[in-house]
Order: C-alpha cells, then structure tokens, then sequence
C-alpha cells in the first residue's frame, strides 16, 4: 500500500506570496494532520482534517488554512508569506479520529518550504 | 499544559552496545504515547506507541519501550544499537479536545551510534 504523498518536495517563495501544499493519504484512511517543522519550535501541529471538516486547529495565524476534500486529499494554504514560514511541512494521515488501535499517525516526506 | 520532554539532546552510543532515548510527559487522563524516528530530509517514521496493556512494547527494527505510569516516563530502547539507527527520535503524546486531537511532540533526541 502507497504512503503518504506530499507534493512538492521543494518550494521557494518570496516574502508576500502565497502557497498551497498538497497531502494524499493512505488509501482508505479518512483524516489528515499538518505539521510544521522548524528547528527552533521543532513539530508544531497545525490542523486536523476528517471527512472535510477541521476538528482541530493549532495556535497558528489566520494565514495559515487548509482544507480536505471528499477522497481525503488534504491541501494546506499560507498567504502573505513570511520569513518564519520557512519549514518543514509534514501531513499525517489515520484511519480515523478517535481513540483506538488504529490511531497511529503516518506521516509524509514533507514539503520544504523556503521563504526568501 | 500537557507537554513531553526529552531531556537530551543527543545521546551517543556505540554500536553493539544498548541505547535508551529518555521521554517523560505530563498529560490528563490516560496517556497514548509514539516513538517516531526522522532521518535526514526524510518524514517521521512511526516505531512503536502504547495505548493500554503491556508496559513494554515492542515495535519496528528491534526497538522497544517501557511505559512507567508512576515515573511518568516512556524511554525507548533497544538492545544492541545499529550504525543505521543513528537518526533523530522523537517522542509524542496524543492529545484529546471536544473537537479532536493531536500529537504533541518532544524536541526530538539525535542518536549517534559510532562503529
């Protein structure tokens, strides 16, 4: 069974700009999580998505957003880029949300985000 | 707050010789807990988590954990380390609202496992 996919690998942006990331997960899980990972903060959470509604919502601006459509793909949108964006992103996609064995989250390659 | 924390930074070993990567967590309620591991430019890689029952857990690669309620803690280790497990290991709380969850990370402890 394919991972998780994120595409792209690589972005490069300018100060201003805005950017969508995209997450495919595994085949037949229905929810998906954002990750920001910087060396100062180190993994922050970002959003979590199941059946395209968010359920949860890190401390991040309102810049940061995202959404998740009816196959599970999850895409993530940060506008008026900054400096500070620069990171790591990474998608994790479980079965489902609640509590139980199937809980694990598996996680993407990551995209990696430069902002200049 | 609920919060995890790996004390250390780096822990050096060398290889043949067993390794613990140390992790407490402060939660409410009954903790679920993950070990993941990140290699260079790559994605977390899921190892091992413990959600109820035995206190030692085994997972991927020969890694374990010991879950202790009283000391808080859920040290990964394994027996004899690898040069190939040299990586950056992280240790995540799985957290509960009213409207859904999400892992908590350490700050991640790098391994380096010398020959």
């Amino acid at each position: 069974k394919a991972g998780v996919t994120q595409t792209p690998r690589y972005l490069i942006k300018t100060r201003g700009q805005q950017v969508t990331l995209s997450c495919s997960p595994i085949s037949g899980h229905r929810s998906v999580s954002w990750y920001q990972q910087t060396p100062g903060q180190g993994l922050q959470f970002l959003f979590e998505y199941f059946s395209e509604t968010q359920r949860n919502k890190g401390n991040f601006p309102g810049r940061f957003s995202g959404r998740q459509f009816s196959n599970s793909r999850s895409e993530m949108n940060v506008s008026t880029l900054e400096l500070g964006d620069s990171a790591l992103y990474l998608c994790a996609s479980s079965l489902a949300v609640t509590g139980g064995d199937s809980d694990t989250q598996y996680f993407g390659p990551g995209t990696r985000l430069t902002v200049l | 707050a609920q919060s995890v924390a790996q004390p250390e930074d780096q822990v050096n070993v060398a290889e043949g010789n067993p390794l613990t990567v140390k992790c407490t967590y402060s939660v409410s309620g009954n903790p679920y807990l993950f070990w993941y591991v990140q290699y260079p430019n790559r994605g977390l890689q899921f190892l091992l988590k413990y959600i109820t029952g035995d206190n030692l857990v085994k997972g991927s690669y020969g890694f374990e954990a010991e879950f202790n309620k009283s000391q808080t803690s859920f040290h990964l280790k394994k027996p004899s380390a690898l040069v190939s497990d040299s990586a950056l290991y992280f240790c995540a709380v799985r957290v509960f609202n009213q409207a859904g969850t999400a892992l908590i990370f350490g700050k991640g402890t790098t391994l380096s496992v010398s020959s």
